[in-house]
């Protein structure tokens, strides 16, 4: 098992420009969720998904918009990018409702200039 | 206020010293609680899960009070591979609240 993949590792974006980070799990699990990871701020909860076809918005959602249409796959999609958009992305699964442990993905460096 | 709000050390120990962790969350409906690992620019992993009973898990020690609505986390006996940054989660309706995370140098 790949276990959470998430492409690119590495991003640079210009203000404005929009594009998607990718995430994948072959685990068949439930859940997924996208954080966002700032210096002296903890991991942030942007958006979530329970299942396939269904998705909800975290604690940080403005500027960002999932979709679910297979249980492996969950991208994020940054709009027009801002230059406070700058972070480090995860990408997170966990089996379902009731298992404890989130599996998370190596992460993606974004700089927005 | 934040949710879940953790010392940011950072604590440096010697080999072989007990460090606790002190963690408190604002949502008295929380359902979940654990800790995580984070080493240096790596995803977090899950280190163990927290119950009111208390769990332990070879020098790893996770008490949760509900009534303070507090968590702590105490290791015994440091060895140099337990550095790294220590993250308190909680869970409320699947919305995973995290802590800034408490840094940890464990020195020869």
């Amino acid at each position: 098992n790949a276990g959470v993949t998430q492409t690119p590792k590495f991003q640079v974006l210009k203000t404005g420009q929009s594009m998607t980070l990718q995430c994948a799990q072959d685990m068949n699990h439930e859940y997924m969720s996208w954080y966002r990871q700032d210096p002296g701020m903890g991991l942030r909860l942007i958006h979530y998904s329970v299942g396939a076809g269904i998705t909800d918005q975290g604690e940080v959602p403005n500027g960002y918009n999932v979709s679910r249409s297979t249980t492996e796959d969950f991208p994020l999609r940054l709009l027009s990018a801002a230059p406070s958009q700058t972070s480090v992305y995860f990408c997170a699964s966990r089996e379902g409702p009731g298992s404890d442990e989130q599996y998370f993905g190596p992460g993606t460096r974004l700089t927005v200039t | 206020r934040k949710e879940v709000e953790q010392d940011p050390g950072p604590f440096n120990v010697p080999e072989g010293a007990t460090v606790a962790f002190n963690c408190t969350y604002s949502n008295s409906a929380s359902q979940s609680f654990f800790w995580y690992r984070q080493d240096c620019r790596k995803e977090p992993k899950l280190l163990m899960s927290v119950y009111s009973s208390g769990n332990e898990d070879g020098r790893f020690t996770a008490q949760l009070n509900r009534a303070s609505q507090y968590i702590s986390l105490l290791i015994r006996d440091s060895k140099l591979s337990d550095s790294a940054t220590y993250l308190c989660v909680v869970n409320f309706n699947n919305d995973m609240r995290f802590g800034a995370g408490t840094r940890l140098t464990v020195k020869p």
